[in-house]
Order: structure tokens, then sequence, then C-alpha cells
């Protein structure tokens, strides 16, 4: 039990299909994260949401919508999806030290990662 | 721009002996944070150990410690008395300063293997 859990664990969706991928953490943490992972590539980060707000955007599709609607819960809404799409989809969450958005290089907080949703796209 | 790089893609070891998971990093800060995390087949990443670059002794947790040579740009994992469980894929990840700062930057991982 790492104290972040996602759902649902798997997903097989067709590229019409609307769905959803969530995310909550237990740990009261103040950041949460979506990453993507794809065989054979590194982590890939999307979205950075620091006190509900996003921070970061990496790039990401608009086909991929997050919400976060409080500091607990994560959201991955997904829309007209591609089979490159097809991954593992990790949710993780950290407190940050400093102000609200701020972080160090040295910050030492680890992130603390959900087991995934791993998504296929048909 | 910063780049972490595993060149092992897989590794054996033989249960109970000591393994190093090998790391190199690229970046012109002086300020970064190390991180190495496993992943096992359930699929969550799990948080090993942390360095700071300006830490003068390498880190220890338990079975593992960080082998941190700032000068070469390395942070090896080592793995001391392999057990069956410590079979998953590891991946060294990195905090930077700049446009990113204080997020997690991962190399494309090992898959270590644990010989009975």
């Amino acid at each position: 039990e790492t104290g972040v859990t996602q759902t649902p664990r798997h997903l097989v969706m067709g590229m019409t299909n609307k769905k959803s991928l969530k995310c909550e953490q237990h740990l009261g943490h103040n950041a949460m994260y979506w990453y993507k992972q794809s065989a054979k590539k590194p982590l890939e980060l999307m979205f950075v949401y620091n006190f509900k707000e996003q921070t970061e955007n990496n790039s990401v599709p608009s086909r991929f919508s997050p919400e976060c609607p409080n500091s607990s819960h994560l959201f991955l809404h997904l829309h007209t999806l591609q089979p490159e799409d097809s991954a593992l989809y990790l949710c993780a969450s950290s407190q940050e030290a400093g102000d609200r958005g701020v972080r160090t290089p040295l910050d030492s907080s680890e992130a603390f990662f959900g087991q995934g949703t791993r998504l296929t796209v048909v | 721009a910063q780049k972490i790089t595993q060149t092992q893609p897989g590794m054996f070891v033989q249960e109970k002996e000591a393994v190093t998971l090998d790391c190199t990093y690229d970046t012109s800060d002086q300020s970064y944070g190390l991180f190495w995390y496993k992943q096992p087949s359930s699929g969550e990443m799990i948080f090993l150990i942390y360095q700071g670059s300006y830490d003068e002794q390498n880190a220890t947790e338990g079975r593992y410690s960080l082998n941190f040579q700032k000068a070469r740009k390395s942070a090896n994992l080592v793995i001391s008395a392999s057990q069956l469980g410590d079979s998953a894929m590891y991946f060294c990840a990195m905090r930077f300063g700049g446009g990113s700062q204080g997020n997690l930057i991962f190399g494309k991982g090992t898959k270590l293997s644990v010989k009975p």
C-alpha cells in the first residue's frame, strides 16, 4: 500500500471513446503528477499540479485533459486517443517544501507512485 | 539539456551477491538531487534512495547504497546481498534546476533479474 491509488488498473478503449483515469492520494501531499511510461522509453512527465493549480504541461496533446478538484484527487480525461497513446499511466504525489509552486533541485522529498493504469487504445 | 543514461538494459545477479546498476547524468548545474526507484511487475514505482549534489557522503538505506562520483557525473546504485524479491526494473532519476525545476527526469531503466 503506497498511499496513492489509481483506478482502473487496466483499460481498453476505442479511439472514439471518452474515459477518465482517477488518482487519489491519502498522504496529505500538496503536489500531484501524471506520468506516461511507454515501452523502452523513459518515464515522461505529463502534468504537474501544485496546491491544485496546474504548474506544468509538458507539451501534452489536448486529447489528454487533467483535472485536480482538490489536493487529494487527480483525474486524466481521455478522448479520441491514438494507438500510440497505449502505455502505463502513473500518478504520483509528493510533499514539496517552500512556497507555493516553488521547488528547488535539492528538495529530497520523493514522489510516491500509484500502481498505474495500463491503457490500451484499439 | 539534462540527460540521464542507464547503459544496462538488463542485468543478472546470483542471489546473495552484490550488484551495481549504472547511472550517469549530464548537466551543467551545480545543484541537483539524485533518486533511485524500483518498479516491480505490479507497476508502482518505489523510492529507494536519495542523494543531494552537495552531500559529501554516499547515501545508504539498508541494503542500498549510492556510489556518487560527482566529477564523473555518475550515481550508481549498489544492492548488497541480493534477494529474489529484488528482481524488478530500476530507474535512476534526477531533479534539476531551470525550467523544469523540482521535477524528476528518469532514465530508461535497468531490468534486474536475481537468480536462485
